[in-house]
Parts: structure tokens; C-alpha cells; sequence
């Protein structure tokens, strides 16, 4: 079974351009998560979408991140402008169930972005 | 204060050496629990859920206490491939909260 697709792997971008992220979840998993790590951070969840609805972004700075999931699959996280503080892996993940306690989440490689 | 709490570490010790790994979590209302491992420049994956009862999974334990809200792996007969990233978790309504890690690395 194919695991999380993300796309690019590598971005590197001066701050206050635009950037986007997109991810592919493992097929048939309704729910899809966007995270950011730090470096020496763990991943801090950013958006959780449930099918192509969004479930939680409490944690998304909507100033300048958005993220879509149009048609319930693939997902894009877009960062206009970038901040230098917005260098980080974004993570996303998905998973098959919502409220299941004991249901994995499946992470993708992620894409590190650096801004300069 | 951080939700999840860990010692950052690093941990380094040699191989076959026991190694434990604890963690605490601020919110009671947390509804399951699990150790994350996280290779240099690769993403989390699950290494175990843990239970009040403990369980264990070959080489690996895990432990919970709830009335403590504390969180522990033990790590038995540790070899080199065990050198990762540790990642406590806590789960509430599907979303996870991850601690800030704790670095192994096991020596020839």
C-alpha cells in the first residue's frame, strides 16, 4: 500500500514569498493533517480535515497560511507571505477514522522549507 | 507550561545497556498515549501505544499512570539501530500532542 505523498521535498525561498505544499493521503483515509516541526520541536498540528471538511485550525496562523482539500483527497498548505520564523518541516498525515483512540496516523515525508 | 513534557537527552549509551525514557502530560482529559520514533531528517512513526497495564513489544516497554499523568519506555538490550528520536504523545478527539523528543544514540 502506498504511504503519504508530499510534495516538494526540499523549498527554499526568501521571506515574504509565496510558497506552497501539497500532500496525497493514504488512499481511502478521510481524515488529513498538516503539521509543523521545528527543529528540536515535536510536530505541532496546524489544520485537521475530515473528508474535505475542516475539523480543527485553532492552530493555523490564518494571517498567512491556508490549506485546502477540495474534492476530500489531496490537500495543499500555501504560506503567503513567509516569515523567517515559518523555516520548518510541514508534516502531513492522515489517518482513517477521526475519533478512534487507538487509530494510527501515517505520516508523509514532509517538506522542509527554508526561508532566507 | 508545555502539554507534553520530555527530557530533551541526548541520551548516549552503549550497546546492550538498558535505557528509560520518561514524559509527563498536563491534560487529564487525554484520552490515549503512544511513543513516536523519529529517525535524523525522516517522519514519526508509531513504535507502541501504551497502556495503564503496560505492555510490551519485544525489547520495548511501556508504561502509563494516569494519577500521575506519566508516561515511560523502557528499552531493553539497546542496539545501534535504537538510535532515534523518542517522541512522547498524547491523543484528545482523534488529535495528537507530541512532546519535544528525546535523543538516543546507542555506541558501539
Amino acid at each position: 500500500e502506498a504511504g503519504v505523498a508530499q510534495s516538494p521535498r526540499y523549498k527554499i525561498i526568501e521571506k515574504r514569498q509565496s510558497v506552497a505544499f501539497w500532500c496525497n493521503p493514504i488512499s481511502g483515509h478521510a481524515t488529513l493533517y498538516w503539521y509543523q516541526q521545528i527543529l528540536g520541536q515535536g510536530p505541532k498540528l496546524l489544520i485537521q480535515f475530515q473528508n474535505n471538511g475542516v475539523v480543527d485550525d485553532s492552530q493555523l496562523p490564518k494571517d498567512r497560511f491556508s490549506a485546502e482539500r477540495l474534492k476530500g483527497v489531496d490537500s495543499t498548505l500555501k504560506i503567503q507571505p513567509a516569515k523567517l520564523e515559518d523555516s520548518a518541516v510541514y508534516l502531513c498525515a492522515s489517518s482513517n477514522v477521526r475519533v478512534s483512540s487507538y487509530n494510527e496516523q501515517f505520516f508523509g515525508p514532509g517538506t522542509r522549507l527554508t526561508v532566507l | 507550561r508545555k502539554e507534553v513534557e520530555q527530557d530533551p537527552g541526548p541520551f548516549n549509551v552503549p550497546e546492550g545497556a538498558t535505557v528509560a525514557f520518561n514524559c509527563t502530560y498536563s491534560n487529564s482529559a487525554s484520552q490515549s498515549f503512544f511513543w513516536y520514533r523519529q529517525d535524523c531528517r525522516k517522519e514519526p512513526k508509531l513504535l507502541m501505544s501504551v497502556y495503564s497495564s503496560g505492555n510490551e513489544d519485544g525489547r520495548f516497554t511501556a508504561q502509563l499512570n494516569r494519577a500521575s499523568q506519566y508516561i515511560s519506555l523502557l528499552i531493553r538490550d539497546s542496539k545501534l539501530s535504537d538510535s532515534a528520536t523518542y517522541l512522547c504523545v498524547v491523543k484528545k478527539w482523534g488529535q495528537l500532542t507530541f512532546g519535544s523528543g528525546t535523543q538516543l544514540t546507542v555506541l558501539p
